[in-house]
């Protein structure tokens, strides 16, 4: 099946930096999104990105729906502490409906 | 995460018993999907529902799972005869229509427990 590589798997950051995570696929994707998760809950929508090459931001964040049709990124700059959680990439294949491909998810953590 | 509700949030059942979770979409939500996530992996899509309709199962189990939406009521997804492989956090989430700029909310899962 259809599988999304995710990196880093982890991450941490300091207050004020920027981050950056991304997600490829060896198939193309009509739509991808970005979720956050926090501990105990479940994933909360962040960006949705539904043109090759579209760039979309969402206050400190920033995604990209790569020309490809293959990969998106997403940055969020001058992090703050409440950055902390799991982000993942989703993926919407042509005439899928909302049956999603999740990549494996980017754990940001804080320095310590 | 609002709207979404799912119960119940904690789940413990023995080798051998019956789970059933349920799901109450969002108001006017008629599409329903249930995903599983696994610990430190991501969502995987397991059902897709409409009411009174599976519309798509792809990922479901062949065995032991089921899933239902009815006309009243809120969705239940279904494991007869848990083992501890299935030992997981379920996910509803639900959308308008199945239309490519209808977004899925997710509800705060059932984390099921199998001793």
């Amino acid at each position: 099946g259809q599988q999304l590589n995710q990196s880093p798997q982890s991450m941490f950051i300091q207050e004020g930096e920027d981050v950056s995570m991304n997600c490829t696929s060896s198939s193309i994707f009509n739509t991808w999104l970005w979720y956050k998760q926090d501990p105990g809950e479940g994933p909360v929508l962040l960006i949705a990105l539904y043109k090759a090459g579209e760039l979309t931001s969402n206050g400190r964040l920033t995604a990209q729906f790569g020309i490809t049709r293959k990969d998106s990124f997403l940055n969020i700059s001058a992090s703050i502490p409440s950055d902390v959680g799991i982000y993942f990439c989703a993926g919407r294949p042509k005439a899928a409906g909302n049956k999603l491909t999740f990549g494996g998810g980017t754990r940001v953590l804080v320095k310590p | 995460n609002a709207g979404v509700m799912q119960n119940p949030r904690h789940l413990v059942r023995r080798r051998g018993q019956e789970a059933r979770l349920r799901c109450s979409p969002m108001k006017g939500h008629s599409h329903v999907y249930w995903y599983r996530q696994l610990p430190e992996e991501g969502l995987k899509f397991m059902v897709y529902l409409q009411k009174e309709n599976i519309i798509d199962e792809s990922g479901m189990p062949k065995e032991r799972f089921s899933a239902e939406f009815p006309k009243e009521g809120p969705s239940i997804l279904r494991i007869q005869q848990v083992v501890r492989g299935d030992s997981a956090a379920y996910f509803c989430a639900s959308s308008t229509d199945r239309g490519t700029h209808s977004p899925l909310h997710f509800g705060n899962g059932t984390r099921l427990t199998v001793t």
